[in-house]
C-alpha cells in the first residue's frame, strides 16, 4: 500500500476551523482515502473517505488535490470533542484485503 | 445501545493462563475484525473474518484464536497468556463489500501479571 505522510501534531482553538493536511505521492489509480481518528481510550472511528471528488458529511470535508498526491480533512467550527489522532490511510489495491493500517496520525490539540 | 459490544471492559490475568474476549456486533455486519493496541503504540491488525470464516490472520502466534458461535459473534481466545500480551484489544465490525468503512468497539484492556 501507498504511504501516507501527516504532521506529528497540530493545536486549534474551539470554534476555529481546522486543516488537516495528509500527503500521499505515491498513491495508486484505484487507492481510496481513508480518514478515521482516536479519541485516547476508545477505539477508532470512521470519518471519511474519497477517490477523487472531495467529499463531506456530518463530520468533515474532505478535499483532494487534482493530482491526488495530496488531502485535507476539515473541520469547520472544532469543540474539544474532537480533540483525537486522526489517521490518513490509502485502501489498498487488492479489493478484499480489508486490513487496515494505522500510523502514527496527527494529534489534534483542541484549545478552549 | 452500544452496537458493538466488547466484554469484560478490563481483565486481570497471571502468567500462563488462558482467557476469552467477547465481541458482539449489532450492526447487520457480515465481517468482523480484532485490533490490538500496545501502551501508546498504533493499533495492529489481527484478525479479519467474513461470513464466519476466516479471511486474513496477521498474528504470528497460535495462542490467539478467534471464535465465531454466530454470525455476529468474534470471541478471541488467548492461551498461555505472557505479559507482552498486555494491550486493548479492539474488535470492529463492517459490511463486506464496504470493508474499510470499520466500526470498532470500546475495547477489552487486558493486563497479564
Amino acid at each position: 500500500d501507498a504511504k501516507t505522510t501527516q504532521p506529528d501534531s497540530m493545536e486549534s482553538t474551539e470554534g476555529e476551523t481546522v486543516h488537516l493536511p495528509c500527503s500521499h505521492a505515491t498513491i495508486s489509480g484505484n487507492e481510496y482515502i481513508y480518514w478515521y481518528r482516536q479519541v485516547p481510550l476508545q477505539g477508532p472511528e470512521y470519518v471519511t473517505h474519497g477517490l477523487q471528488q472531495n467529499t463531506t458529511n456530518s463530520m468533515a470535508f474532505l478535499a483532494i488535490a487534482s493530482d491526488r498526491k495530496s488531502s485535507t480533512l476539515i473541520l469547520p467550527h472544532v469543540s474539544l470533542r474532537d480533540a483525537a489522532v486522526y489517521h490518513c490511510i490509502l485502501r489498498g489495491a487488492n479489493y478484499g484485503n480489508e486490513k487496515i493500517t494505522f500510523g502514527a496520525g496527527t494529534k489534534l490539540t483542541i484549545k478552549p | 445501545d452500544p452496537k458493538i459490544i466488547q466484554k469484560p471492559k478490563y481483565l486481570v490475568a497471571v502468567t500462563g493462563s488462558e482467557k476469552i474476549l467477547i465481541c458482539e456486533q449489532y450492526l447487520g455486519h457480515n465481517a468482523m475484525y480484532w485490533y490490538r493496541q500496545s501502551a501508546k503504540k498504533p493499533l495492529e491488525f489481527m484478525f479479519s473474518y467474513s461470513y464466519q470464516k476466516l479471511m486474513d490472520n496477521q498474528t504470528a502466534s497460535s495462542r490467539f484464536q478467534p471464535q465465531s458461535s454466530k454470525k455476529n459473534h468474534l470471541d478471541l481466545q488467548i492461551t498461555a497468556l505472557k505479559p507482552d500480551d498486555s494491550a486493548t484489544y479492539f474488535c470492529a465490525s463492517s459490511h463486506r463489500d464496504r470493508g474499510y468503512e470499520q466500526y470498532f468497539g470500546p475495547g477489552t484492556r487486558l493486563t497479564v501479571l
